[in-house]
């Protein structure tokens, strides 16, 4: 069975601080790929990375960065020196070679204070 | 590139009328799109995949005959609620694939509400 855990409901931080969402998956295919997505309140959901199950390289982009672990079945992600306009909700996702489905978590609600 | 655009965004309508909501992909053809649900502070919900001329798949517990789906070409898929009721009133969003593609390319969403 594919299934996706972000377990964190809500994360409430202060400007400046980092935040890490976790994001444990379950799969058993050996092809799969990872996503993040950033959901804000106008509803549309934003692309932030794709990683296939091959890669395990960790990758940054400006002040987001990814962990992904195979031992550990984790793709967690860190937004350094969050901003108000971080706040939003973030789902991971898990992709299926089989059928190309997406399945994803429950989501996170970032919420930065000023 | 790979945009895809809904239509309406917003939707308000009475009890028992038929809703649909269109997904077009701009700038690619689109072999597979997939329809998603999703109610307020939840996740995401597949409710079926459509392949361009053929019969879509639904998820298990949603209802074929109310959401009625049609992806007559490569760039447009509909999505049809029929007699529509309160309880359909949710967030709809549809993504477009390429062929094994390994990603899916999402629209705005449609927001139905339903008095």
């Amino acid at each position: 069975a594919q299934k996706v855990t972000q377990a964190q409901t809500e994360i409430s931080v202060v400007e400046k601080e980092d935040v890490t969402l976790d994001c444990v998956y379950e799969t058993r295919d050996t092809t799969y790929y990872l996503f993040w997505y950033k959901q804000p309140p106008s509803g549309e959901l934003v692309f932030l990375i794709r990683r296939n199950s091959f890669d395990e390289q960790n990758e940054i982009s400006g002040r987001y960065s990814w962990n992904f672990q195979k031992s550990t079945s984790s793709f967690n992600f860190t937004i350094t020196a969050s901003q108000v306009v971080d706040s939003a909700v973030y789902f991971c996702a898990l992709w299926r070679s089989n059928d190309y489905k997406l399945s994803f978590g429950a989501g996170t609600t970032v919420t930065v204070r000023a | 590139g790979a945009v895809v655009s809904q239509h309406p965004s917003r939707v308000i309508c009475k009890s028992g009328t038929s809703v649909k909501i269109e997904c077009r992909s701009l700038d690619f053809q689109a072999t597979t799109m997939f329809w998603y649900r999703q109610f307020p502070k939840q996740s995401l919900m597949l409710m079926a995949t459509s392949n361009e001329g053929s019969k879509a798949t639904y998820e298990q517990g949603v209802e074929k005959d109310k959401f009625l789906i049609n992806h007559a070409s490569l760039t447009l898929s509909t999505l049809t609620v029929t007699s529509a009721h309160p309880e359909d009133s949710s967030f709809y969003i549809c993504s477009a694939g390429t062929s094994g593609g390994d990603t899916q390319y999402f629209g705005p969403g449609t927001r139905l509400t339903v008095l």
